[in-house]
């Protein structure tokens, strides 16, 4: 089936500094890929859709120089927070739709980011 | 704007057991899908079924099937024989089908499932 994955499944930084997530498509082509915030007990929160070669799309309120997403080829597209503040903690889920299939969406096992 | 609707944030239910899961959406689109989603406590998402809006007949999967109501835009999930690995968080959400730019998913708040001996 298809997988998608994300690197790193967990990571600690300090206020002021950047940190970069990475989401894979490790067995299909992905021409879009999404990018979710989810707090605590929480619903997924959709923070932008990415498409391969083009600028992101970002939702309203989220800040696009604050969440950098570059999505580079079919199988990569990667969430840089930049600046992290310890607002910025939260679970990040990508998920990526196929080529060939439309409407469904895997989804990464998440990225849990603290922020100290 | 399509909105969905969780009203019960948490349920619990025995193991061997039926229950269902309500979702109620909102929206003035008339080609669009319908999906749920489980979130276990590793918080992998995955997929429990999907409903094409279009089709009148419930989707069905193993245990799980739903309740589609187009006109009364509701869209429940029973699960039946409940398994104590059915414990998790369930997601109803919504996807309208457009060209050119990606549909996106429209999550509702989710339901907290315990499943109990």
């Amino acid at each position: 089936g298809a997988v998608v994955s994300q690197h790193p499944s967990w990571v600690i930084c300090k206020s002021g500094t950047s940190v970069k997530i990475e989401c894979r498509s490790l067995d299909f082509q992905a021409t879009t890929m999404f990018w979710y915030r989810q707090f605590p007990k929480q619903s997924l929160m959709l923070m932008a859709t990415s498409n391969e070669g083009s600028k992101a799309t970002y939702e309203q309120g989220v800040e696009k120089d604050k969440f950098l997403i570059n999505h580079a080829s079919l199988t990569l597209s990667t969430l840089t927070v930049t600046s992290a503040h310890p607002e910025d903690s939260s679970f990040y889920i990508c998920s990526a739709r196929s080529t060939s299939v439309s409407y469904e969406q895997y989804f990464g096992p998440g990225t849990r980011l603290t922020v100290t | 704007a399509q909105t969905v609707t969780q009203s019960q944030p948490e349920m619990s239910v025995q193991e061997a057991e039926t229950v269902t899961l309500s979702c109620t959406y909102d929206t003035s689109e008339n080609n669009y899908y319908l999906f749920w989603y489980k979130q276990p406590p590793s918080r992998q998402m995955i997929l429990v079924i999907r409903q094409e809006a279009y089709k009148q007949q419930n989707a069905t999967e193993n245990r799980f099937s739903v309740n589609f109501q187009k006109a009364a835009k509701s869209f429940s999930l029973k699960i039946s024989d409940s398994q104590l690995g059915d414990t998790a968080m369930y997601f109803c959400a919504f996807m309208k089908l457009t060209t050119g730019t990606a549909s996106k998913l429209t999550f509702g708040t989710g339901t907290r499932l315990q499943v109990t001996l």
